[in-house]
């Protein structure tokens, strides 16, 4: 499977707390994607690493590539109730079947008040 | 929101009956997807298509068939529905193959 894996599968902390989220895969990339759900909702895009890049920054949204280890990282800073989804990974490899966006298992994160 | 719009939301059927899912967009994207959510596995790509009648298998196409006749347009059956294929099923569409995924609301598939 090219699934990829993400850890923890879950993570409770408390507001204004920081939330880190991890992503590994198996293949070559050419980027990595975070994903957002609510529950019951579809998943929205929250940022996009291009293989090239080490590191990009969106509002509270941190999130950090390692092509080497073949990672990824979502840090959420100064959490709020209202993060309180499910965070999925998805990647498009470099080669081959480069059309499919294939995702994590996801974190579902809950921020307590 | 991304103009995507999937049709039923919400579906019970029996086993062994064909379900058709409907997913259409207003975007003009030429990339569309089915996925299928179930607890534990995350999202799982069923099929996608790449353009007007060009699809190919995801990782689990087995059970499923689709269709896409027109761009607006990306169909996915289930010949004779099984218990095992109760799940919620996402269409999401994109751009290009190095641009982010739009996903619609999903539908909620039961079968009996």
């Amino acid at each position: 499977s090219q699934q990829g894996e993400e850890d923890p599968q879950a993570l409770s902390i408390q507001e204004g707390e920081n939330a880190t989220m991890n992503c590994s895969y198996k293949t070559s990339i050419n980027n990595l994607q975070w994903y957002r759900q609510n529950s019951g909702r579809g998943l929205v895009h929250l940022i996009l690493i291009r293989s090239n890049e080490r590191e990009k920054h969106s509002g509270r949204l941190r999130v950090t590539l390692d092509t080497s280890k073949k990672s990824s990282s979502l840090l959420i800073t100064a959490s709020r109730a209202a993060d309180t989804a499910s965070y999925f990974c998805a990647h498009s490899i470099s080669s081959g079947s480069a059309r499919q966006l294939t995702f994590g298992s996801g974190t579902q994160l809950t921020v307590l008040p | 929101d991304a103009g995507i719009t999937q049709s039923p939301r919400h579906k019970v059927t029996e086993t062994g009956t064909p379900v058709t899912l409907r997913c259409h967009q207003t975007e003009n994207h030429r990339y569309m997807y089915w996925y299928r959510q179930d607890p534990g596995h995350g999202l799982r790509l069923i099929h996608y298509s790449y353009g007007v009648k060009d699809t190919d298998k995801g990782e689990v196409s087995d059970g499923y068939s689709v269709s896409r006749s027109k761009t607006e347009d990306f169909l996915l059956t289930l010949e004779s529905a099984t218990s095992s294929q109760t799940s919620v099923y996402f269409c999401a569409i994109r751009v290009d193959v190095v641009t982010e995924a739009f996903f619609g609301q999903g539908t909620r598939l039961t079968v009996v």
